[in-house]
Order: structure tokens, then C-alpha cells, then sequence
């Protein structure tokens, strides 16, 4: 199993441009979810993803962000207008089951992503 | 402020020694997970504890869940460089993280 893949791995950009991370899930999961990491919050969830739809995008922090889901084996979230404030470690990850704990999260490698 | 709070924040020591890395909350959970996450990597499931009281042991790694599944510690006996990381708690409940204990394990 090649795990959760995503792309690119380093992202720098200027602030003011467009950015877009991609997510491949692990065939089979049903669940997928995008969080992000820095030293000041630690690990937030963005939103998930149950079976394509989204089900809770309550941490997207703004509507420069945006998440989609065409179809069980891509996801990408999208900033724009991206801000030096979006400088962070994008995760994607993906589950077999989000409502059993027997089913761990596994995740994708993140996307560092650097705004100037 | 977060719902899983973890101490300490980092935690320093010398390869063979033990240590103990804590995560509690004011909630009460069905279950909890510990991730480690090692640089440039994302988090691994190490162990889920599920029923209150509960003790799990991964090698050289002994889980524990309170009594009343609001709290979890971590304990490792005899540490190793290989067991640098971040130690990260886990809920499913909002599927949140705590902010994690950074251990380094000198050689």
C-alpha cells in the first residue's frame, strides 16, 4: 500500500497568489481529512470528508480556503488569496471508518508551505 | 484553548533513562490515541486505549488510560535516540490533537 500520498512537498509562494495542495487517500478509506500544523496551534482539522461530502468544515478559517472532493481518490485544498499567515505544514489524512476508533488516521507526508 | 492538554510541552534526555509524557483533558472520552510524529513525517498511531483504567504496553512503551477516561500518560522505561519524536494524544471526539510533547533521547 503506497499510504496517503500528497503534493508538492515544499510549496513557496508570494503572498497575494493562488495555491493548491493534492491528496491521494488510501483506497478503501472512506473518510478524508486535511489538517494543519504549526508550533503556535499544534494540529487543526480543516475539514473532513465522508464518503466525498463534506461533513464538517468548521476549522476552515476563512473563505480564502476551500476544500474539494470530485471523487474517492483526490482532494485538494485551495488558498486564494494566499497570506504569510497560511505559512504552515498542510496534512492530509484518511481513515476506513471516522466513527470507529479501531480505525486510525494515516497520514500523508504534508505539504510545507512557505507565503512570502 | 485546547480540548486534550499535554505536558510537558518538551522534554530532554539522556539515552537509558525514563520518562513520562502526560495528556489530560476536563472531558470524558471514549477512547484516546497516541500518535508519534517523527520530522518531516506525518503522525503513526502508536496505541488506542479504550476502556478506563486500562494499561497497554508496546516494548519498551506502557499506555495508560485514568480511571475516569479523562486523562492518559505515557511511559517510556530505558530510552533510545530511536525514540525521538512528537508525542501527540488524539481524540475521535472532533477528531482533535493535543499540541504534543517534543522528547529528544541524546545519545
Amino acid at each position: 500500500d503506497a499510504g496517503v500520498i500528497q503534493s508538492p512537498r515544499h510549496e513557496v509562494t508570494e503572498m497575494g497568489q493562488e495555491v493548491t495542495l493534492r491528496c491521494k487517500p488510501i483506497s478503501g478509506h472512506n473518510s478524508l481529512f486535511w489538517y494543519r500544523q504549526t508550533m503556535m496551534r499544534g494540529l487543526e482539522l480543516l475539514i473532513y470528508f465522508n464518503n466525498n461530502v463534506p461533513i464538517d468544515d468548521s476549522g476552515m478559517p476563512e473563505d480564502r480556503f476551500s476544500a474539494k472532493m470530485p471523487n474517492a481518490s483526490f482532494s485538494t485544498l485551495k488558498i486564494q488569496p494566499s497570506e504569510p499567515r497560511d505559512s504552515a505544514v498542510y496534512f492530509c489524512a484518511s481513515t476506513q471508518d471516522v466513527s470507529s476508533y479501531n480505525s486510525p488516521l494515516h497520514f500523508g507526508n504534508g505539504t510545507r508551505l512557505t507565503v512570502t | 484553548t485546547q480540548l486534550l492538554e499535554q505536558s510537558p510541552q518538551f522534554l530532554s534526555i539522556q539515552e537509558g533513562e525514563n520518562l513520562t509524557v502526560y495528556c489530560n483533558s476536563s472531558s470524558v472520552f471514549s477512547s484516546l490515541q497516541w500518535y508519534r510524529q517523527e520530522p518531516g513525517e506525518g503522525p503513526v498511531l502508536l496505541v488506542t486505549v479504550v476502556t478506563g483504567g486500562e494499561v497497554k504496553k508496546l516494548k519498551r512503551l506502557t499506555f495508560q488510560f485514568g480511571d475516569a477516561r479523562k486523562d492518559s500518560s505515557l511511559h517510556i522505561t530505558a530510552a533510545q535516540p530511536g525514540d525521538t519524536g512528537l508525542y501527540l494524544c488524539a481524540s475521535r471526539y472532533k477528531l482533535s490533537f493535543g499540541a504534543g510533547t517534543t522528547v529528544t533521547v541524546r545519545a
